[in-house]
C-alpha cells in the first residue's frame, strides 16, 4: 500500500457519458499529479498541481478536466471522450512539487483503467 | 525537450540468472535518474535512484550505473526470483523536479522458474 488510493479501479464509458476520477493521499504531500499509461508507451504526465494549485498542464485535451480542492484530494473529470483516450490513468503525490525540489519521490496509486466505447 | 530511451523492451531470464536494463537520455542537463517498478495491477513504485555525482549505488540485490559522458544509465538485478517479474521503468530530470521527470517506455522482465 502506498498511501495512494484511485477509484474506481476499473471504468467503462461512451463517448456521450461523463465520469470523474478521484484520488486520495494519505502522505502528507503538497504535490499531486496525474499521469496517462498507454500500451508500450512512456507515462504521460498530464497536469500537477502543487498546493492545490495547478502548476503543469501538458497540452491536454479539455475533455479532460481536473479538480484539486485541498492537497489531499485530486479529480480528473471525463466527457465526451474519444476511443483513443482508453488507457490506465495513474495519480501520483510527492512532498513538494514546486521547482525547488530536488529528488523528488513520486508515488503512485494503483490506477484506473479505463475503456472508451 | 528530454527525451529517454529504454531497452530492451521484453526480457526473459532464468531464476537466478542476472537482468540488465538500459537507458539512454538526451538532456546533457539531466542530473536525477529513478527506476520504478510496476507489479501487474498496481502503480509504479521507486526502487532505486540515483544522482548525477555518483557514478555507482546499490541496494541488495539492485544496482544502478550511470555514465554522464555516454548519457546513459543502466539497472542491474542479480540472483533473480520470481517476484522480480514487472514492468521497470527508468526515468530522467533536472533538477531532480518529479514534474520534470521523463520516463523510458518500459521493460517487461520475465523471470523465469
Amino acid at each position: 500500500e502506498t498511501g495512494v488510493t484511485q477509484t474506481p479501479r476499473h471504468l467503462v464509458m461512451g463517448m456521450t457519458n461523463k465520469k470523474s476520477l478521484k484520488c486520495e493521499q494519505h502522505l502528507g504531500h503538497n504535490a499531486m499529479y496525474w499521469y496517462k499509461q498507454s500500451a508500450k508507451k512512456p507515462l504521460e504526465l498530464m497536469f500537477v498541481y502543487n498546493f492545490k494549485e495547478q502548476t503543469e498542464n501538458n497540452s491536454v485535451p479539455s475533455r479532460f478536466s481536473p479538480e484539486c480542492p485541498n492537497s489531499s484530494h485530486l479529480f480528473l473529470h471525463l466527457h465526451t471522450l474519444q476511443p483513443e483516450d482508453s488507457a490506465l490513468y495513474l495519480c501520483a503525490s510527492s512532498p513538494n512539487g514546486g521547482t525547488g525540489a530536488t529528488n523528488e519521490k513520486l508515488f503512485f496509486g494503483s490506477g484506473t483503467q479505463l475503456s472508451v466505447l | 525537450g528530454e527525451n529517454v530511451e529504454q531497452h530492451p523492451s521484453t526480457l526473459s531470464v532464468q531464476e537466478g540468472d542476472s537482468a540488465v536494463i538500459k537507458c539512454t537520455y538526451s538532456d546533457s542537463a539531466s542530473n536525477y535518474f529513478p527506476w520504478y517498478k510496476q507489479e501487474l495491477g498496481k502503480g509504479p513504485q521507486l526502487i532505486i535512484d540515483i544522482r548525477s555525482n555518483v557514478g555507482e549505488k546499490k541496494d541488495q540485490r539492485i544496482a544502478v550505473t550511470l555514465n554522464k559522458t555516454a548519457k546513459h544509465f543502466s539497472l542491474h538485478i542479480t540472483e533473480t526470483q520470481p517476484e522480480d517479474s514487472a514492468v521497470y521503468f527508468c526515468a530522467a530530470s533536472s533538477w531532480g523536479s518529479a514534474r520534470q521527470l521523463t520516463f523510458g517506455s518500459g521493460t517487461q522482465l520475465t523471470v523465469l522458474p
